[in-house]
């Protein structure tokens, strides 16, 4: 198995450009993460998805985030516009059911500079 | 609430020289917990997990860890480290989600 895909590996915009990272999650797995990792707030919960459909979206920001799972195979994080305070590590990943003993596997994320 | 604190933010060992990461926990009901690792530019995996039974919990690369109840604790530890095991380590609560702690940087000296 390829594992959790994300794209793109590394990302620099401009302030106040649109920003969409991608995320395949493992083939099976009907539960989706995203995560973003800083130095000053550490590993952070933004949203996460059971069979397509947003849980707990609690951890998201403000509005200038959303993401969507229109299918088992894709996901999407989209920021717009784009602050500095945004740059971050961002990871998503799966698990095969969003059940709070079970593992999660991570993508390699995504590194993302707003400048 | 559930929260998870890893109590050193870095650790630096010997080649060779045991190690011990901590992690304190805080829950109302009963948890589950995780060490994840997280070597330089990659993605967490998974070391080990309790869920229940045994309270010494073995995982991958030689690691181990002691779940202790009534200190609410969940430290990590390895006999002998290497070079190889330079990376950040998550350890992580599942009560309702999945929390995770801030991270303990282990780096390796020869």
């Amino acid at each position: 198995d390829a594992g959790v895909i994300q794209s793109p590996r590394h990302e620099v915009t401009e302030m106040g450009q649109e920003v969409t990272l991608r995320c395949k999650p493992i083939s099976g797995h009907n539960s989706l993460f995203w995560y973003r990792q800083t130095m000053m707030r550490g590993l952070e919960l933004l949203i996460y998805f059971n069979n397509n459909v947003p849980i707990d979206d609690s951890g998201m920001p403000e509005d200038r985030f959303s993401a969507k799972m229109p299918n088992a195979s894709f996901s999407t994080l989209k920021i717009q516009p784009s602050e500095p305070r945004d740059s971050a590590v961002y990871f998503c990943a799966s698990a095969f059911m969003a059940v709070v003993r079970n593992e999660q596997f991570f993508g390699p994320g995504t590194r993302l500079t707003v400048l | 609430a559930q929260s998870v604190t890893q109590l050193d933010s870095q650790v630096p060992v010997f080649e060779e020289a045991p190690v011990e990461l901590r992690c304190n926990y805080s829950s109302s009901v009963s948890v589950y917990l995780f060490w994840y690792v997280q070597y330089p530019n990659q993605g967490l995996q998974l070391l080990l997990k309790y869920l229940s039974g045994s309270t010494l919990v073995k995982g991958i690369n030689g690691f181990e860890a002691e779940f202790n109840k009534s200190q609410t604790s969940f430290h990590l530890r390895k006999p002998s480290v290497h070079i190889s095991d330079t990376a950040e380590y998550f350890c992580a609560v599942s009560e309702r989600r999945k929390v995770f702690g801030q991270g303990t940087r282990l780096t390796i000296n020869p």
